[in-house]
């Protein structure tokens, strides 16, 4: 079974300051997803990736396969951007890819 | 198109009582997937459901817990004789692709039980 680290579990950062968000994973997998969550609110896909490197707006995931590790950047941090951050795996190599586990998240709070 | 859509946002219950959460996935989407978020706790599968049929429910408690996803209308998670415990968000999300496809994910059902 999967197992997922994140870190840090917090984070707190300067308005502009570029951010970086790590997620490691025991197992092999298809694909890697990161996750948006502001505080009682919904869940937002923000990636799905299965190698190398995507891009949206601000934000940038990558994922290195061999070393199984992910991050999660995000450039011109702004108050918005305050959430917590999921990463989450397949439970299984070769099972279902969406029966996910999850990392503890990381709470990044961006002061202005 | 709209997102997935859950209801209710909030439901507040009694112990005993029983509790339903709707969820109706995007348009085109026949795979529905529920997770369950505790208290200071990390988000949680429990089921994953194609039209009229339940794929796999090896996170769903082996009591009192139900889920079903009919050929028409929403799929329902269904809790019967509530307790303190099963206080909680339970999001849905669903995919166009089944087990392959991205999530999409709706607000959430938060469930207080009293």
């Amino acid at each position: 079974k999967n197992e997922v680290e994140q870190s840090p579990q917090n984070l707190t950062a300067q308005e502009g300051e570029f951010i970086t968000i790590n997620c490691s994973y025991s197992v092999g997998i298809s694909a890697l997803h990161w996750l948006q969550q502001h505080p009682g609110g919904g869940i937002v896909s923000l990636f799905m990736l299965s190698s190398g490197k995507k891009k949206h707006g601000r934000l940038i995931a990558t994922i290195n396969i061999q070393e199984k590790h992910s991050s999660l950047h995000i450039t011109a941090s702004h108050p918005r951007d305050s959430a917590v951050y999921i990463c989450a795996v397949p439970s299984n190599y070769g099972g279902a890819t969406n029966k996910l586990i999850f990392g503890t998240g990381t709470l990044l709070a961006v002061q202005p | 198109n709209a997102g997935v859509m859950q209801n209710p946002r909030h439901l507040v219950r009694r112990r005993g009582q029983e509790a339903r959460l709707r969820c109706s996935p995007m348009k085109g989407h026949s795979h529905v997937y529920w997770y369950r978020q505790l208290p200071e706790e990390g988000l949680k599968f429990m089921v994953y459901l194609q039209k009229e049929n339940i794929i796999d429910e090896s996170g769903m408690p082996k009591e009192r817990f139900s889920a079903e996803f009919p050929k028409e209308g929403p799929s329902i998670l269904r809790i019967q004789q509530v307790v303190r415990g099963d206080s909680a968000a339970y999001f849905c999300a669903s995919s166009p692709l089944g087990s392959t496809g991205e999530l999409f994910f709706g607000e959430g059902s938060r469930l207080t039980v009293l």
